[in-house]
């Protein structure tokens, strides 16, 4: 049972617009979210998080949108560029006696960023 | 700071033998995690420690697999008589985790392939 999905499994846009992962989950206890981007043959590399009392958080050219009501968030990238390009992995965790410790991520969505 | 590092980075070994992983996490970070990802899939939470504690291991974690983190420092996560299915890039992550939000850091992972 996946608690957390990534629908599209790749997204494709042009150099110097926008791109927009999306990401739903279905766990009603995720209080935190994450999105970590890889490239290949490395590790997630930790991008933008936010907070469940949140509903946007801002990071340079990253920003996350939560939707609770949905159990949707999103990643914008603004402007998009070639170095952007990896597979992207929304996470999720639940508080846990005052901490967040297990990820639950999704199947990623990778994205390609044309010159 | 030199990041979560991990090694061996490729290990290819026969079925049934052992093999055994190696994880220096972020110096000062009091948790460590272990996931496993499988081609397609997201990463997988398998254990995590706090200190030298381990405090939860998933089912998917089976008897023949075990992890320790002596001193609270590294961990080593040993697979005994591997099988094929135990195949997957085999990923470590450390936090400083005192709050309800705290962000995992990744290391860049070691890939199993059992023949």
């Amino acid at each position: 049972d996946q608690q957390v999905k990534q629908n599209s499994p790749s997204l494709s846009v042009q150099e110097g617009r926008i791109s927009i992962l999306n990401c739903d989950y279905t766990n009603s206890m995720f209080d935190y979210f994450l999105w970590y981007k890889k490239y290949p043959a490395e590790g997630p590399t930790f991008l933008i998080s936010i907070s469940s009392i949140k509903d946007k958080n801002e990071d340079g050219r990253f920003t996350v949108f939560l939707n609770k009501s949905a159990k949707h968030l999103s990643l914008h990238i603004v402007p998009s560029q070639p170095g952007d390009s990896a597979v992207y992995f929304c996470a999720a965790s639940a508080d846990s006696g005052g901490s967040n410790y297990k990820l639950t991520f999704g199947k990623g969505t990778l994205l390609t960023v044309n010159p | 700071d030199t990041g979560v590092s991990q090694d061996p980075r490729h290990k290819i070994t026969k079925r049934g033998q052992n093999v055994t992983f190696r994880c220096d996490p972020i110096s000062e970070h009091n948790r460590l995690y272990w996931y496993r990802q499988t081609l397609g899939q997201g990463p997988e939470f398998l254990t995590y420690f706090q200190n030298e504690a381990q405090l939860e291991k998933s089912r998917l974690l089976s008897d023949r697999f075990s992890a320790e983190r002596p001193k609270g420092s590294f961990s080593t996560l040993e697979i005994q008589r591997t099988e094929q299915g135990d195949s997957a890039m085999y990923l470590c992550a450390s936090s400083l985790g005192w709050g309800a939000e705290e962000t995992q850091y990744f290391g860049p992972g070691t890939r199993l392939l059992v023949l």
